[in-house]
């Protein structure tokens, strides 16, 4: 079974100041896709990046990129020049790309929170 | 405008009386899902279909049904709340292995 792990359940940083956070995944699989997910308080669920693991360059949505380490199983998530919106709670979110089931299926890791500071 | 709805935003309601939680999308899309998150646990899948008429268990199904009548339309249904099902509960719709589109979430209360 797949799992996903965010080991920080909350961080902060400055506005304009970068921040990373990070997360890590468990799986037998080759092919799959990985997501962050961004909840700010009104409790949306708003994706904000996504990966196909079989593609080598890292994914990059304006001010957020990702650091995608396959061989590590890693998916960490970078946020530049943070902005005050960007505080909300982070999920990282993996999805197989095999048919059936588990396709479509997003296992997510618990969330950290972010707060960004004036 | 490409949504998912659910209704309604907020439910508080007593154990044991039986409540729907209504979820329509408008993308056409075939696969729907049930989340509920819970502080400290992230999203986890209730129930899903992958096309009209065909459903199948996630991974916390106990104490929910669901139904895929049209393709529009999956509502979750609790027979009997109980408080443990207190949750924020969240539909998603998607195309095979495209991102998942949540709705706004349901807030319920079981007392």
């Amino acid at each position: 079974a797949q799992t996903v792990t965010q080991s920080q359940p909350e961080m902060s940083v400055q506005e304009a100041e970068t921040v990373t956070l990070s997360c890590t995944y468990d799986t037998s699989e080759n092919n799959y896709y990985l997501f962050w997910y961004k909840q700010p308080p009104s409790r949306q669920m708003i994706l904000v990046i996504r990966q196909e693991a079989y593609k080598q360059q890292n994914a990059t949505e304006n001010r957020f990129s990702v650091n995608f380490q396959k061989a590590a199983k890693s998916f960490s998530l970078k946020i530049s020049d943070s902005q005050l919106g960007d505080t909300a709670m982070y999920f990282c979110a993996f999805m197989s790309m095999n048919y059936g089931g588990s396709q479509g299926n997003l296992i997510f890791g618990k969330g950290t929170k972010l707060s960004v500071k004036p | 405008e490409a949504q998912v709805t659910q209704n309604p935003r907020y439910l508080i309601t007593v154990t044991g009386k039986k409540l729907t939680v209504t979820c329509s999308q408008n993308m056409n899309h075939e696969y729907m899902s049930w989340y509920r998150q819970d502080p400290g646990l992230g999203l986890r899948q209730i129930y899903y279909s992958m096309n009209v008429e065909v459903t199948d268990k996630g991974d916390v199904p106990e104490g929910y049904k669901v139904s895929r009548k049209e393709k529009r339309n999956f509502p979750l249904i609790l027979e009997s709340p109980s408080p443990n099902q207190t949750s924020l509960y969240f539909c998603a719709s998607s195309w095979s292995g495209s991102p998942l589109h949540f709705g706004n979430g349901t807030r319920l209360t079981v007392t």
